[in-house]
């Protein structure tokens, strides 16, 4: 069964850095398939943040891309994710997910999520 | 704003049909067979439901099936179930290596 595990700061400054790390058992990353951040603010609808592959091949929503960084870790089977210059508009529910057949427009497998409020 | 528009809520009684939609444009719901549909309950994380407009993974219902009509998606729940209470959200391929979602729908079983 695969799991997906977010952590990182629950609260981050305005104009710093949001990091997160999805912790993935069951499968490992190296072994294929895409591997992606989805974000959900609160109250509010699903935003794909974007998309890494085993092979490195990486997709970011246009909106968020001057701004994101996502990587893979394969000693450590963990996905991560940087935002940077944040504001109070990125304060949202982070969750990480596994891609489902060879493309990254379907999750399959989700975690629990993270919730990231961006406040001084 | 949300680049795919749904109803915000819809409504059924247990053993009925409900379909939600999922309107988009020719650039992405329109142009791709690749609209998706989720699940999520309350605090938790989405359940994957459809894939490639029509397709069910592993273990979900049969009761759960989705369809496509020019620029607009839907998901058919069919025999409600008070399970099947909570939020659907539609997603699309939106070309230019982009994905884009649905603002959701609350599905409220009577």
């Amino acid at each position: 069964q695969v799991q997906l595990q977010e952590s990182g700061p629950g609260l981050v400054k305005p104009s710093e850095t949001l990091s997160l790390t999805c912790s993935v058992s069951g499968y490992y990353i190296s072994s294929g398939y895409y591997w992606g951040w989805i974000r959900q603010p609160p109250g509010k609808g699903l935003e794909w943040i974007g998309s890494m592959s085993h092979t490195k091949s990486t997709f970011y929503n246009p909106s968020l891309k001057s701004r994101v960084a996502i990587s893979i870790d394969t000693s450590k089977n963990q996905l991560s994710l940087k935002l940077s210059s944040v504001t109070a508009a990125d304060t949202a529910t982070y969750f990480c997910a596994k891609g489902h057949t060879a493309n990254y427009y379907n999750f399959e497998y989700w975690g629990q999520g993270a919730l990231v409020t961006v406040s001084s | 704003q949300s680049a795919l528009t749904q109803p915000p809520s819809a409504s059924g009684s247990p053993g009925q049909s409900v379909t939600i939609s999922c309107t988009g444009t020719s650039s992405d719901v329109g142009g791709y067979n690749y609209v998706s549909w989720y699940q999520q309950h309350p605090g938790k994380a989405p359940k994957f439901m459809i894939y490639e407009v029509t397709k069910r993974p592993s273990g979900v219902p049969d009761r759960f099936s989705g369809s496509k009509s020019g620029n607009t998606a839907s998901l058919t729940v069919s025999g409600l179930q008070p399970e099947d209470e909570g939020y659907y959200y539609c997603s699309s391929y939106a070309g230019s290596n982009n994905v884009v979602f649905g603002g959701g729908t609350k599905l409220t079983v009577l």
